[in-house]
């Protein structure tokens, strides 16, 4: 019973190094989103997708490409990665449902360090 | 557009004592509205939610929120707080719209001291 499942948990990199980040989950969500947690600003939404093939921008998409080619996977890729991306990374699903009330699965995060 | 507003960043009570954590909401329409626990070093987890019916909603752990819509909050509440109760917690805004993503307040980082 994985639930939702990131991989890596923690990665360090270097200014201008490239890296994907995985989310997978197991409870055929039709909804899957990427967040960043930063001290004092709560969660805040990179990118999401409301289904297989599809995404769309959040609030905070800048530097950050996404894509969904299978339903159970939800990858965020920087390609060029700056310090100002150094967070802890968040990845949800939630099922479609009856409205919005549907609440969102979340992962264990992925702590990225960009130096 | 939606936002939400968390007015107490760090909260230090004792065992046993009472708990309230604020949150408001700006948004026109329709909200769901959640609670999500953080404990430490571990994924969000939700503690409960409002979408219809009774404004005071129950959740896990002992914890219920009220839903006031003419003071557009929804302030969570536990009687009798434990050192268990330590974490982070933050409050999230859903409208009815299409995208469905939520909204996060900044957080409440909650110390209970044994």
């Amino acid at each position: 019973n994985a639930g939702v499942t990131q991989t890596p948990k923690f990665r360090v990199l270097k200014t201008g190094q490239s890296m994907t980040l995985l989310c997978a989950q197991d409870m055929n969500h039709e909804y899957m989103y990427w967040y960043r947690q930063d001290p004092g600003m709560g969660l805040r939404l990179i990118h999401y997708s409301v289904g297989e093939g599809t995404t769309a921008k959040g609030e905070v998409p800048d530097g950050y490409n996404v894509s969904r080619l299978k339903k159970q996977n939800f990858l965020l890729g920087l390609e060029s990665a700056a310090p100002s991306q150094t967070s802890v990374y968040f990845c949800a699903s939630s099922y479609l449902g009856q409205g919005a009330s549907q609440p969102q699965h979340f992962g264990d995060g992925t702590r990225l360090s960009i130096l | 557009a939606q936002s939400v507003s968390q007015h107490n960043h760090h909260v230090i009570l004792s065992e046993a004592a009472s708990l309230e954590l604020g949150c408001n909401y700006s948004y026109g329409g329709t909200v769901n509205l959640f609670w999500y626990v953080q404990y430490p070093g571990q994924h969000l987890q939700l503690l409960l939610k409002y979408f219809s019916g009774d404004p005071l909603v129950k959740g896990i752990k002992g914890f219920e929120a009220e839903f006031i819509k003419s003071k557009f909050s929804f302030n969570l509440r536990k009687p009798s707080v434990q050192w268990s109760d330590t974490a982070e917690y933050f409050c999230a805004v859903n409208g009815d719209t299409g995208r469905r993503a939520l909204t996060f307040g900044s957080g409440t980082r909650l110390q209970v001291q044994p």
